[in-house]
């Protein structure tokens, strides 16, 4: 079965500097990976996805992610971050085949000071 | 504005009485699910429908019932609250059942006393 670990319970950060969110995942082929944010009081909103091909994947807000197979890892970074990125971000993993549902990590709180 | 509209937006209950989450969709998607999310446990699976007309138990399936009659309805039943089941609940929806990308409500806030 897949697993999806966040070492990062809270981070902080100062605004306009650069950020990157850890993920790493258990799984046993080529996974589909996905990164959310969720606003406090919201819903979860989708960042960004990989299934395959280019190994840098762009969302929106300015995210970005990197599929490294060899570290298991699809980090999620931003070059320069803004009050308004203050929010809880998931990663989840999924199966590139059959009925597998998505696992969430427990995701990581990211504050944002000034 | 297409998208999942859940009902009601917080409860407080009584342990012992039976609550019924509702959730919408208007995306004609096949697939819906219910998530329970709780402080350093992420988001968990509580039951999902591949399909209208089939169920299936997910991670923590334990005191809550599904039913999927029609696509765009998926309620969550708990037949007698009880104090661990306080928590944020979201609902969620695919295109189709596996892992695809996944749409998610606003949310329903419970507290059961």
């Amino acid at each position: 079965a897949q697993s999806v670990t966040q070492p990062d319970i809270h981070i902080t950060v100062s605004e306009g500097a650069s950020l990157e969110l850890r993920c790493n995942y258990s799984y046993g082929a080529t996974p589909y990976l996905f990164w959310y944010v969720q606003s406090p009081g919201q819903g979860l909103q989708l960042l960004l996805k990989y299934f395959s091909g280019d190994t840098l994947v762009q969302g929106i807000k300015g995210f970005e992610a990197e599929f490294k197979r060899s570290q298991s890892s699809f980090n999620l970074r931003k070059p320069s971050v803004h009050w308004s990125d203050a929010a809880e971000y998931f990663c989840a993993v999924g199966a590139n085949f059959g009925n597998e549902k998505l696992t969430f990590g427990t995701g990581t709180r990211l504050t944002i000071i000034p | 504005i297409a998208g999942i509209t859940q009902a009601p937006t917080s409860q407080i209950l009584a342990a012992g009485r039976r609550m019924t989450l509702r959730c919408t969709q208007d995306m004609r998607h096949n697939a819906m699910y219910w998530y329970r999310q709780d402080l350093g446990l992420g988001l968990r699976l509580i039951h999902y429908s591949n399909t209208a007309g089939t169920t299936g138990k997910g991670e923590v399936p334990d005191g809550y019932s599904v039913s999927r009659a029609n696509t765009d309805d998926f309620p969550l039943t708990l037949a007698s609250a009880v104090p661990s089941q306080t928590s944020v609940y979201f609902c969620a929806s695919s295109v189709r059942s596996g892992s695809h990308e996944q749409f998610f409500g606003p949310g329903t806030r419970l507290t059961v006393l």
